[in-house]
């Protein structure tokens, strides 16, 4: 099992273009989440979907769009990137939570500058 | 609101020193909770967490930590520190109801250790 992948691992943009974050788990979780990792404030959810076909916005959605293609995929998607949203950006997966309590695995991260 | 405290924002340690990183919560009944380590340039991995039981629970890399009912902590203890245990820790609480079990998360400990 890879876990959870994501790609690309480092990526640089001008304000203004966008780009899509990949992601993938192959432990057949129901929910996905995407998070930013800044210093000193810990992670913020973005967007989370809980089974194939919702999503629901987190505490920072603003600027972002989630697309979740099937259960195993979910895109994260910067329409018109902004400095502010030079990140670190992880997505992660848990199974349903009768399960496992809320578990959440991580995949390495995404690390996106804007210039 | 519900909320996680990590006291601590950096702490360092010399190699071969106990470890306690503390953890409390706010949260109207008692929830699931986490404890996950994020060594520099890398995704966040589970290190334990505790939904019911015995209030002392095991993790890997020779953690454990304590759950205190009456304090709402969790705090995380390791006996002897290795150099390889350099790394950022996050205490997270999950509701243990319900079908919304998202995250919630301290910001963060930034653990090193003195060779």
């Amino acid at each position: 099992n890879a876990g959870v992948t994501q790609t690309p691992k480092f990526q640089v943009l001008k304000t203004g273009q966008s780009m899509t974050l990949q992601c993938a788990q192959d432990m057949n979780h129901n929910s996905m989440y995407w998070y930013r990792q800044d210093p000193g404030m810990g992670l913020r959810l973005i967007y989370y979907s809980a089974s194939e076909g919702t999503t629901d916005k987190g505490e920072v959605p603003n600027g972002y769009n989630v697309s979740r293609l099937n259960k195993r995929e979910f895109s994260l998607r910067l329409e018109s990137a902004a400095p502010s949203q030079t990140s670190v950006y992880f997505c992660a997966s848990s199974p349903p939570p009768e399960a496992y309590g809320g578990t959440q695995y991580f995949g390495p991260g995404t690390r996106l500058t804007v210039l | 609101a519900q909320s996680v405290t990590q006291p601590d924002i950096h702490i360092t340690v010399s190699e071969g020193a106990s470890l306690e990183l503390r953890c409390n919560y706010s949260y109207g009944a008692t929830p699931y909770l986490f404890w996950y380590v994020q060594s520099p340039g890398q995704g966040l991995q589970l290190l334990l967490k505790y939904f019911s039981g015995d209030t002392l629970v095991q993790g890997i890399k020779g953690f454990e930590a304590e759950f205190k009912r009456s304090q709402s902590s969790f705090n995380l203890r390791k006996p002897s520190v290795h150099w390889s245990d350099a790394a950022e820790y996050f205490c997270a609480v999950a509701p243990n109801a319900g079908n919304n079990r998202k995250l919630i998360w301290g910001l963060g400990t930034s653990l090193a250790v003195n060779p």
